[in-house]
């Protein structure tokens, strides 16, 4: 079992929806969650980062952690084409700073 | 404000070759992390240091690569000798707390 799991997709949604990405982790231990944006060819750009369980919300983009479940979602409000790009969950495992990356969720926005 | 600085961008060399990228974190933060991101393997964790102290390396695939922080605006990860599957896109990021920036990345290919 992979320590951070994605759906790799493509999750294709249209203009305007809500795009929802899921990550799932198996270290019960961790303590923060962090999603970032990497366009082709760029680096991963963090977007948001999450450290209690429940919602946090950032303009178009909420983060939901249930610790209980080992489940931390990205959801993204009115979706642009502009955010087409592979989605990345990392974790901060046990006592440990470097960040478990899972294999990234390829978002395609459709105008 | 500058962010992570990492040079060359672009690295070709052939096997046996040896091989340095560097790296500038942001000033103030004082924790370095060296990635690697490949195709199969995906984001991952070579080395990180905190304070310019070496804290985890458990991710160096080999005595091959060795990496140092000689003071706290630089570091620098070098591959000696080189070979082909050390071809990848190596990333330098630098975190003040949790959170963590990444560089432009320096993209290796060895033939």
């Amino acid at each position: 079992q992979k320590e951070v799991e994605q759906n790799s997709g493509p999750l294709s949604v249209p203009e305007g929806a809500i795009a929802s990405l899921n990550c799932t982790y198996s270290d019960r231990g961790s303590q923060s969650f962090f999603w970032y944006r990497q366009y082709s060819g760029k680096s991963p750009e963090l977007i948001m980062f999450i450290y209690s369980n429940g919602d946090k919300e950032d303009g178009r983009f909420t983060a939901q952690l249930n610790k209980a479940s080992q489940y931390v979602s990205l959801l993204i409000r009115d979706s642009q084409p502009s955010d087409s790009a592979t989605y990345l969950c990392a974790v901060t495992g046990t006592g440990r700073r470097a960040l478990t990356f899972g294999s990234g969720t390829r978002l395609q926005v459709q105008p | 404000d500058a962010g992570v600085i990492q040079s060359p961008r672009h690295e070709v060399t052939e096997m046996g070759q040896e091989v340095t990228l560097r790296c500038k974190p942001i000033s103030g933060h004082d924790y370095l992390f060296w990635y690697r991101q490949t195709m199969m393997r995906g984001l991952e964790l070579l080395i990180y240091f905190n304070n310019n102290v070496p804290i985890d390396d458990s991710g160096m695939p080999e005595d091959r690569f060795s990496a140092k922080m000689p003071n706290a605006s630089f570091s620098t990860l070098k591959i000696q000798p080189s070979e082909p599957r050390d071809s990848a896109v190596y990333f330098c990021a630098s975190s003040p707390a949790s959170e963590q920036y990444f560089g432009p990345g320096t993209r290796l290919t060895v033939t």
